[in-house]
This record gives structure tokens, sequence and C-alpha cells, in this order.
């Protein structure tokens, strides 16, 4: 049962343009959500963050943007830079389980940014 | 600062022996969580830690796994008569606190074959 969905195995961006990485959800206990990125050979490290009670959150190049009604949310990075190379992970915890680090992960997407 | 420091970064094993892995959280950090990731798969939580007690095992395998975080050494992830099905990356996250956004800093992992 695949609670947290990236249905997109990889995505190939022209640098300087726009990446989308989207992610969907089926459990509506769900209240926070993260992306994470990762390197080959290494560890997730952790790229933004998103309330539920927020539908937008900021940081510099990268964008979250969530839909609760739609239990989507998406990563927006612009402009995409070849750094940006790295598999994205999106994940969800839920406050009400009591282990709020129990963060359940998408399968990732491979973002390759092209010169 | 030093990071999430895992060992053995990888790690081969025969069927049937025992894998130990090992992880030192990041100074300061007294919350430890191992996720396992299976080939084209997302990260999967296993176990969450603090010294001396666990606290959530629910993603645990029945048999042959179990973990400690004791008072005094890293936390260690022990899997018994390994099978070929074992064959992962193990990641190890540490956080200062029971965290409730699950911002966790994930170390580099330790990748385990099993022949």
């Amino acid at each position: 049962d695949q609670q947290v969905k990236q249905n997109s195995p990889s995505l190939s961006v022209q640098e300087g343009r726009i990446s989308i990485l989207n992610c969907d959800y089926t459990n509506s206990m769900f209240d926070y959500f993260l992306w994470y990125k990762k390197y080959p050979a290494e560890g997730p490290t952790f790229l933004i963050s998103i309330s539920s009670i927020k539908d937008k959150n900021e940081d510099g190049r990268f964008t979250v943007f969530l839909n609760k009604s739609a239990k989507h949310l998406s990563l927006h990075i612009v402009p995409s830079q070849p750094g940006d190379s790295a598999v994205y992970f999106c994940a969800a915890s839920a406050h009400d389980t009591g282990t709020a680090s129990k963060l359940t992960f998408g399968t990732g997407t491979r973002l390759q940014v092209t010169l | 600062n030093a990071g999430v420091m895992q060992n053995p970064r990888h790690l081969v094993r025969r069927r049937g022996q025992e894998a130990r892995l090992r992880c030192s959280p990041m100074k300061g950090h007294s919350h430890v969580y191992w996720y396992r990731q299976l080939p084209e798969e997302g990260l999967k939580f296993m176990v969450y830690l603090q010294k001396e007690n666990i606290i959530d095992e629910s993603g645990m395998p029945k048999e042959r796994f179990s973990a400690e975080f004791p008072k005094e050494g890293p936390s260690i992830l022990r899997i018994q008569q390994v099978v070929r099905g074992d064959s992962a990356a193990y990641f190890c996250a540490s956080s200062p606190l029971r965290v409730n956004t699950g911002e966790l800093f994930f170390g580099e992992g330790s990748r385990l074959t099993v022949l």
C-alpha cells in the first residue's frame, strides 16, 4: 500500500528552466510534508517542507505547493541548475500517530538538469 | 560538527551470516531512526530509538532484525541469518529531540549485499 506516490520516475529539464516534481498521497492523516534530495552513494538531505495549514512555502529557488483537497503536492525549482541533478523524495508524516518523525517516503523522481 | 556517521559503508555477507550496522548520531542528538531502501524503492521506516529505549519498532521485520541504542556507544542494527532479500541500503537518521516535523539528518548509509 503506497501511501506516498511519485508517479514520474525521472524528469529531464534544461538548465535555467523550471523543474516541477509531483507527489500524491492517500493518507488524510498526513499533516506535514517534506522534500529530500539524494545524490548517489549519499544519504538524503532535507530540502524544504510544508505544514498542512499552508498551501505554499518558498525558500530561494525552491517552492513547495500543497493542494489538500487533491492530496497533491509539488516541488518547483526555478531556475534549474546542473547541481540540482539528483533523486528527489517526497515524504509525509502524521502528528497524530505520536511518532511524527516516522516518515513515509515516495519512490523518488530522478531529476536531470541538462546544459 | 560531524554529521551522522554510519559504518561500515559497505558490507558483504553470505546467507546465514550476521550483519551489524552501526550509527553514531550527530553531536547533541539523542534520537535515532533506521530506514531501509530496497532497490528501486523509497526509504521505509524500520525503528525509532532513544538512548536505551525502543520507541517505535513497527517497521521492523518480526524475525532476525533487532536494534539497540545503548547509553554509551553507537546505535546498532543487527540482522541475523541474513537472506538475499536483506540486500539493501540501510540509512540511519538522528534528531535532537522528538521531532514534530520530521526533519531528520541522515547518514550516508550502509549498503548490505548478501551473496
